[in-house]
């Protein structure tokens, strides 16, 4: 089965930086992605990380390390636009995707 | 401006009525996903197709759920009868295999709540 576990809110104040934790027990293993999540809309992509290391994206980075189980999402000069929720999944063998719990971004002026 | 497109956006029902959602993946995406979201379980993955073949619909209560691919640009997810506790919003996704990343593109979701 797959377990995830992200926190489930955090706050922030704004321009400042935001890292959110992942960790995920899965059978199989075949890529982690993050999503941004604003209140009552779709989740939309933001990042994969298939490889151990980190993946920058403008303001947006993760990092992903596979033999420990663990991603990060770090969200650089925060605005007030980013406060959302940011879910983690996981793929597996089927390529189906397991989603975490979501941790919600609090961002303060 | 490629997206996924789902009807109706929101639904109002009572129980033990019938309910059909459709979603239109994007053009040329070659898997679709239908999910459930609701604030205590998340979202949930309820049934998955590839090249309209059902390929996973192991988290879809199949006494009440059926999800069918009539063709390419077509997916419904339906719901018959309807209980209070299917009120959620029902996502689908569609995606690309031969893309490694396969990512998944969301629809707008739609909104159900049964009385």
């Amino acid at each position: 089965g797959q377990n995830i576990d992200q926190p489930t809110e955090m706050t922030a104040t704004e321009g400042a930086i935001v890292q959110i934790n992942c960790t995920y027990q899965t059978s199989g293993f075949n890529g982690l992605f993050w999503y941004q999540q604003h209140a009552g809309e779709a989740p939309t992509f933001l990042s994969y990380n298939v490889l151990d290391g980190l993946e920058e994206k403008g303001r947006f980075s993760s990092f992903l390390s596979r033999s420990k189980g663990y991603s990060y999402l770090l969200l650089k000069e925060l605005q007030m636009k980013d406060s959302a929720s940011y879910l983690c999944a996981v793929r597996a063998a089927g390529n189906k995707l397991t989603f975490g719990g979501g941790t919600r971004v609090l961002v303060k002026p | 401006d490629a997206r996924v497109t789902q009807t109706p956006r929101h639904k109002v029902t009572e129980m033990g009525q019938e309910v059909t959602m459709r979603c239109q993946p994007i053009l040329g995406h070659n898997t679709v996903f239908w999910y459930r979201q609701t604030m205590m379980q998340g979202l949930e993955l309820l049934a998955y197709f590839r090249n309209r073949a059902p390929l996973d619909d192991s988290g879809m209560p199949k006494d009440r759920f059926s999800a069918e691919m009539p063709d390419a640009t077509l997916a419904t997810l339906k719901i018959q009868p309807s209980e209070p506790r299917d009120s959620a919003v029902y996502f689908c996704a569609s995606g690309f295999l031969r893309d490694i990343q396969e990512t998944q593109y969301f629809g707008p979701g739609t909104r159900l709540l049964v009385l």
